[in-house]
């Protein structure tokens, strides 16, 4: 089955630097991967995903990237704000109905 | 974006009482809805994958008869953990998938304690 793995389990930056987390996966045909962020007592929210037929995708402050030769996704946070602080999930499905594996989380923690 | 609602989000009981927990989709139907099961600062993990109007499929370890799930609506999925002790106690999460791509929304959670 699909393993994923992320790191680092966790993060530090100062307000209005940049958060980079890395995730790498193992089933090649894995096409879809989305991110998500989870704050304290609530279920993850999707934040942004891209899929095996795009290389990189960006929303605002949130960017993703994806190498699928080297099965490694990444999340950019340009601009970090407090409000960014929180636990991110990397993941990884083949698509359609199929279940999605998660990655360990990252705790981002953006002091002000 | 799809909006999945979880229901209690908070509930406490007591040892030995059945807890049933509702997951709906609100504005979109969802053949298949996951639960998850989350420990303080771990990853989600995947207790079963419930399938509308047939019997939901358990991860491995999952006692199906503990985590009674069923899905009896395109709207609605429910986990009933019955006899429920303290080692029980967990964030349960929900979760359907939106579309036929496979874009994944999931509910609040349900804190549940056992007393």
């Amino acid at each position: 089955g699909e393993n994923v793995e992320q790191h680092p389990s966790t993060l530090s930056v100062q307000e209005g630097d940049s958060a980079v987390i890395k995730c790498t996966y193992s089933d090649s045909a894995s096409n879809y991967f989305p991110w998500y962020k989870q704050e304290l007592g609530k279920g993850p929210q999707l934040i942004i995903d891209i899929r095996s037929n795009v290389g990189e995708k960006k929303d605002q402050r949130i960017a993703v990237t994806l190498n699928k030769t080297a099965k490694h996704f990444s999340l950019h946070i340009t601009e970090t704000q407090p409000e960014d602080s929180a636990v991110y999930f990397c993941a990884a499905s083949t698509g359609g109905y199929q279940k999605v594996t998660f990655g360990i989380g990252t705790k981002l923690q953006v002091i002000p | 974006g799809a909006v999945v609602s979880q229901h209690p989000s908070r509930v406490i009981c007591k040892s030995g009482t059945s807890v049933k927990i509702e997951c709906r989709s609100l504005d979109f139907q969802a053949t298949t809805m996951f639960w998850y099961r989350q420990f303080p600062k771990q990853s989600l993990m995947l207790m079963a994958t419930s399938n509308e109007g047939s019997k939901a499929t358990y991860e491995q370890g999952v006692e199906k008869d503990k985590f009674l799930i069923n899905h009896a609506s395109l709207t609605l999925s429910t986990l009933t953990v019955t006899s429920a002790h303290p080692e029980d106690s967990s964030f349960y999460i929900c979760s359907a998938i939106g579309d036929a791509d496979g874009e994944l929304f999931f509910g609040e959670g349900s804190r549940l304690t056992v007393l």
